[in-house]
């Protein structure tokens, strides 16, 4: 089965400062991997995606992930974090046509 | 463009009650996927439908739950007798095709069984 792992809880940067957010997978066959972020009471908004190609992904709002196939993992970047990133970002990987499967998510806190 | 709209955004019901849910997809979308969110944990797949079709109800519990699209007005996920365990926040999601690379999520619906 197709997974993802998100080993950190929450994540605490001032802002200003680099954004890391951590995820792992575990997948048969090549991955098609997600990003997504949910702020308050609001749905999931996607961020990028990798399916094939190059391994740095651009997506919205200054993020970026790197997809690293030796070490299995696609972390989240941001070079400089702002107070408004504060929200609970959710890593997922495509276990087949249609369905993902999330990661338990990642609370960002940007302190000011 | 309105997006995925869910209703209502919070439910509050008794154990023993039912439980309706409902999504209307963004315009031109004519698939619809619903997931649970259960505390500290990530969305889960439970159901993949088309207008008037269940595709996959793999991730459905195979009591209580219940989801359809039909032709015309919003896809409604139906929870009879709810348990305390049901409490979670249901999140709906559409896509103009049956591929997951493009999914538009609604703002979810959190349901609370006293």
């Amino acid at each position: 089965a197709q997974s993802v792992a998100q080993p950190e809880d929450q994540v605490n940067v001032a802002e200003g400062n680099p954004l890391t957010v951590k995820c792992t997978y575990s997948v048969s066959g090549n991955p098609y991997l997600f990003w997504y972020v949910q702020y308050p009471n609001r749905g999931l908004q996607f961020l990028l995606k990798y399916i094939t190609g190059d391994n740095l992904v651009k997506g919205s709002y200054g993020f970026e992930a790197e997809f690293n196939k030796s070490q299995t993992s696609f972390h989240l970047k941001k070079p400089s974090a702002l107070v408004s990133d504060s929200a609970l970002y959710f890593c997922a990987v495509r276990e087949d046509d249609y369905k993902l499967s999330f990661g338990a998510g990642t609370t960002v806190t940007v302190r000011a | 463009n309105a997006g995925v709209m869910q209703n209502p955004r919070h439910l509050v019901r008794r154990r023993g009650q039912e439980a309706r849910l409902r999504c209307s997809p963004m315009k031109g979308h004519s698939h619809v996927y619903w997931y649970r969110q259960l505390p500290e944990e990530g969305l889960k797949f439970m159901v993949y439908l088309q207008k008037e079709n269940i595709i996959d109800e793999s991730g459905m519990p195979k009591e209580r739950f219940s989801a359809e699209f039909p032709k015309e007005g919003p896809s409604i996920l139906r929870i009879q007798q709810v348990v305390r365990g049901d409490s979670a926040a249901y999140f709906c999601a559409s896509s103009p095709d049956g591929g997951a690379n493009v999914l538009t999520f609604g703002a979810g619906s959190r349901l609370t069984v006293l």
